[in-house]
């Protein structure tokens, strides 16, 4: 069974930091992409970031360019979101997602910005 | 950074077929955006139905299929079920990054 189990996230003032970690299990995490997309309340979709299988090229939404760093671990099948200097308009639900076609994902953490 | 655009709400019939799309601020849509279709429910994740324009997952239903139509990208929803009522999204890939749509809220009354 494919499982992906989002988790560091919580209450956070701006400025703040938050590290997310995503543990994948039941599919080939190492040969696949891996992204962030998160959602806020109410609201749609937004992608924020994505590695390659290597962990050597990624890429992320301009709105989070500078802030937030990418990484992963293919020998622990884990990959996390570096959120450094967070304001309030990052508060969202993260989901991880992996695989071909996007086609697993995980529950989701919930990172609240707020004073 | 590009602009994705989906019409807002949509209404089909039970048993009926309505096709949703997906516009590029870049121009016309192409099999190089990779277009994705997802759904998502009410307190749910979402769940992928279509990758790169016309494939489908295997929890993928039948009636569901993407294309290319007139220069955007579509998902095509032919006999519709109540479960289908849900929020739709696109997703296309601009070089390295990808921009989601903004959403159609589709109603099967």
């Amino acid at each position: 069974e494919v499982q992906l189990v989002e988790s560091g996230g919580g209450l956070v003032q701006p400025g703040g930091s938050l590290r997310l970690s995503c543990a994948a299990s039941g599919f080939s995490f190492s040969t696949n992409w891996m992204t962030w997309v998160r959602q806020a309340p109410g609201k749609g979709l937004e992608w924020v970031a994505n590695i390659k299988q290597d962990g050597r090229e990624a890429n992320f939404v301009d709105s989070v360019k500078g802030r937030f760093t990418i990484s992963r671990d293919n020998a622990k099948s884990l990959m996390y979101l570096q959120m450094n200097s967070l304001r309030d308009e990052d508060t969202a639900v993260y989901y991880c997602v992996g695989a071909t076609g996007m086609a697993y994902w995980g529950q989701g953490t919930l990172v609240t910005v707020s004073s | 950074q590009a602009v994705v655009t989906q019409e807002p709400s949509l209404t089909v019939s039970p048993g009926g077929t309505v096709t949703l799309t997906c516009g590029s601020s870049t121009g016309a849509v192409t099999s190089g955006h990779s277009a994705h279709w997802l759904q998502q429910k009410t307190g749910h994740a979402p769940k992928t139905l279509i990758y790169d324009t016309g494939n489908k997952h295997s929890w993928t239903p039948a009636r569901f299929s993407g294309s290319l139509l007139g220069g955007k990208a579509a998902l095509t929803l032919s006999g519709a079920q109540p479960e289908d009522e849900a929020d739709y999204y696109c997703l296309l890939l601009y070089s390295g990054a990808w921009v989601f749509g903004g959403g159609t809220k589709l109603s099967v009354l």
